[in-house]
Parts: C-alpha cells; sequence; structure tokens
C-alpha cells in the first residue's frame, strides 16, 4: 500500500497569512493526488486534481504543486472561509490512502 | 442538480449485519466509478471500497475485505455496501463519492461529489 504523510498535523495563521501544507508519498506517485478541505459536520470537497489543477470554482489563492513523493498545497492569502481540515489522497493505486489531514484554524 | 444520498445506516451489535445504499441523481450515473469512504469520530477520512462504472470489479481496503460486499444498479441509479460482521471498529460516517477528473483511460479518479453521509454505529 502506498501510505500517505502530512505535515503539520495542524496549525493556526492570520486571515491573509499563506498557508503550506505538505503531503509525503511512500513511493512514487507521478501527479495522481488530490487535496480535499472538509468543514467540521460536511462532507469533503475537492480542491486540488492531478497534483496542481484548480477545481473550477474553487478560488484562485489555493494551488497545488509537486510530483513523485513531496506535494504542497498553498493557500496564498488565508480567508476566514478556509477553516477545517486538509486531507491529501493518491489515486495511482486503487487503494485510495487518504494522509491524515491538516486541520487550520484562523487566529 | 449533481447530488448523492446515503441512507441505511444505524445503531447494530457487533457481529450483526447492516447494507447502506447510496441514490445518485442529476447525471448518468452508469458512467461513473463509485467509492465509499468513512470516518470514524474524530477520526480522518478512510478509503473503504471502489467500483467500477458496470459493477463487475471492486477493490477493498484490507480491513474490510471478506465483510463488506460493494454493488450497485445502474437501472436504479443506486449503489450500495453490504457490511458484515461489524465490530466497534467500523463505527463511523459512511460517505459515498464518485470518481471524476480521472486519466485519460478512466481509471484513476479523484472524487468530485460526495454524499452527506450516513452514520453506522455497532455498539452492544
Amino acid at each position: 500500500d502506498i501510505q500517505m504523510t502530512q505535515s503539520p498535523s495542524s496549525l493556526s495563521a492570520a486571515v491573509g497569512d499563506r498557508v503550506t501544507i505538505t503531503c509525503r508519498a511512500s513511493q512514487t506517485i507521478s501527479k495522481w493526488l488530490a487535496w480535499y478541505q472538509q468543514r467540521p459536520g460536511k462532507a469533503p470537497k475537492v480542491l486540488i486534481y492531478e497534483a496542481s489543477k484548480l477545481v473550477s470554482g474553487v478560488p484562485s489563492r489555493f494551488s497545488g504543486s509537486g510530483s513523485g513523493t513531496e506535494f504542497t498545497l498553498t493557500i496564498s492569502s488565508l480567508q476566514p472561509d478556509d477553516f477545517g481540515t486538509y486531507y491529501c489522497q493518491q489515486y495511482i493505486s486503487r487503494l485510495y490512502h487518504f494522509g491524515q489531514g491538516t486541520t487550520v484554524d484562523i487566529k | 442538480h449533481v447530488q448523492l444520498m446515503e441512507s441505511g445506516g444505524g445503531l447494530v451489535k457487533p457481529g450483526g449485519s447492516l447494507r447502506l445504499s447510496c441514490a445518485a441523481s442529476g447525471f448518468t450515473f452508469g458512467d461513473y466509478y463509485m467509492n465509499w469512504i468513512r470516518q470514524a469520530p474524530g477520526k480522518g477520512l478512510e478509503w473503504v471500497s471502489f467500483i467500477t462504472a458496470t459493477g463487475p470489479t471492486t477493490y477493498y481496503t484490507d480491513s474490510v475485505k471478506g465483510r463488506f460486499t460493494m454493488s450497485r444498479d445502474n437501472a436504479q441509479n443506486s449503489l450500495y455496501l453490504q457490511m458484515n460482521s461489524l465490530t466497534a471498529e467500523d463505527t463511523a460516517v459512511y460517505y459515498c463519492a464518485r470518481g471524476n477528473y480521472c486519466d485519460s483511460r478512466g481509471y484513476l479518479c479523484a472524487f468530485d461529489v460526495w454524499g452527506e453521509g450516513t452514520m453506522v454505529t455497532v455498539s452492544s
């Protein structure tokens, strides 16, 4: 199985801050990585697919980068609406494992 | 409006069984791979199972292999998860999700539409 490890596990940042979340795969997954946002009590929402492609309707302050085993999700200017937990997920293998999540709260 | 809606969750005793359903609307259900994902209380997301568009091929995470069976009825726009031999570790919100943003072969897909989830509690 391909394991996904995110860091940090949580962070607190102010509105307007640049936020970066890292996701590492236990073996190469090329570009087959997605990022999801989950607000408390809600279903996850996909933000990024193929490591760097922004889903239609997702604000442009979100961006993804990386390939192989190391990936990042960046929020260029954190907004109050961006609180929640962010998950990476590999989909190169049919065992679609998620990272453990990064909780973002607004200072 | 593209939508998925899960049902069938509830309280079940250890060793018991439960069948979850997921009703799809607003899209051509039979064109898409589908998945079940679960989330234990206060924990992260755990992918559970996957089924191809026509249904003959399924994959499962190791912890549910041999106990859970995923199926679909494209004529009824419905997805199912039969869960047997349930344990407390299966307690979670169960989501169904559609595979989309796929590679050129349609095999490698992110999950673009999710239901609201249905809660399964395994307890005596």
